[in-house]
């Protein structure tokens, strides 16, 4: 069974960069099958997408954060991170790391979840 | 890149059924076949219930259905039943560039 699991700070400064990590458990990172992706929910609103990468390094963001954001991937440690630099309060959110199954295009697993709070 | 229009709330008593829409234009819900929906519980991940329009996964029970006209997507949930309380959202894949889009999700309440 596939499992993914966030783990990062949970509050980081106006202005500082927020670094976050999934660990992918029970499947392979490396398969071309699936892209990886971050996706944030604001309390009490929706869910935005915000970035994938893919087992060759090949990105794409929301042109709402691109600016700010860098997505990466660890295929020796079958993790995948998320940093976004220059937070204010407007990016605090649960932040979810996702699969996405290219065949499907779905996001068929996610991450439990992480509470980033952004506040000095 | 514009979210898909849901609507806000919908209702529905023990067995009736409700329907969800979700509409986009001819970009993301109407050029492809990856819509998918999505049932969050309070405080829970969000969990796949369709995918590529109108399948299911293993494990989502047949009350659960969707389908696509045009530019709008919709979620049929029959036979409505108490732990059925959720927020749906939609997304459609939108292309390599935009890559994918959610709606603004929907709040169902079993009244």
């Amino acid at each position: 069974q596939v499992q993914l699991q966030e783990s990062g700070p949970g509050l980081v400064k106006p202005s500082e960069t927020l670094s976050l990590t999934c660990t992918v458990s029970g499947g392979s990172i490396s398969s071309s099958r699936y892209y990886w992706s971050w996706i944030r929910q604001p309390a009490g609103k929706g869910l935005e997408w915000i970035g994938r990468i893919n087992t060759s390094g090949s990105t794409n963001y929301n042109p709402s954060v691109k600016s700010r954001v860098t997505i990466s991937v660890d295929t020796s440690k079958n993790q995948f991170s998320l940093k976004l630099s220059s937070v204010t309060a407007a990016d605090t959110a649960v932040y979810y790391c996702a699969r996405w199954a290219v065949a499907n295009g779905d996001f068929d697993y996610w991450g439990q979840g992480i509470l980033v709070a952004v506040s000095s | 890149q514009s979210a898909l229009t849901q609507p806000p709330s919908a209702s529905g008593s023990p067995g009736q059924s409700v329907t969800i829409s979700c509409t986009g234009t001819s970009s993301d819900v109407g050029g492809y076949t990856y819509v998918s929906w999505y049932q969050q519980h309070p405080g829970k991940a969000p969990k796949l219930m369709i995918y590529e329009v109108s399948k299911r996964p293993s494990g989502v029970p047949d009350r659960f259905s969707g389908s696509k006209s045009g530019n709008t997507a919709s979620l049929t949930v029959s036979g409505l039943q108490a732990e059925d309380e959720a927020d749906y959202y939609c997304s459609s894949y939108a292309g390599s560039s935009t890559f994918v889009i959610f709606g603004g999700g929907t709040k169902l309440t079993v009244l």
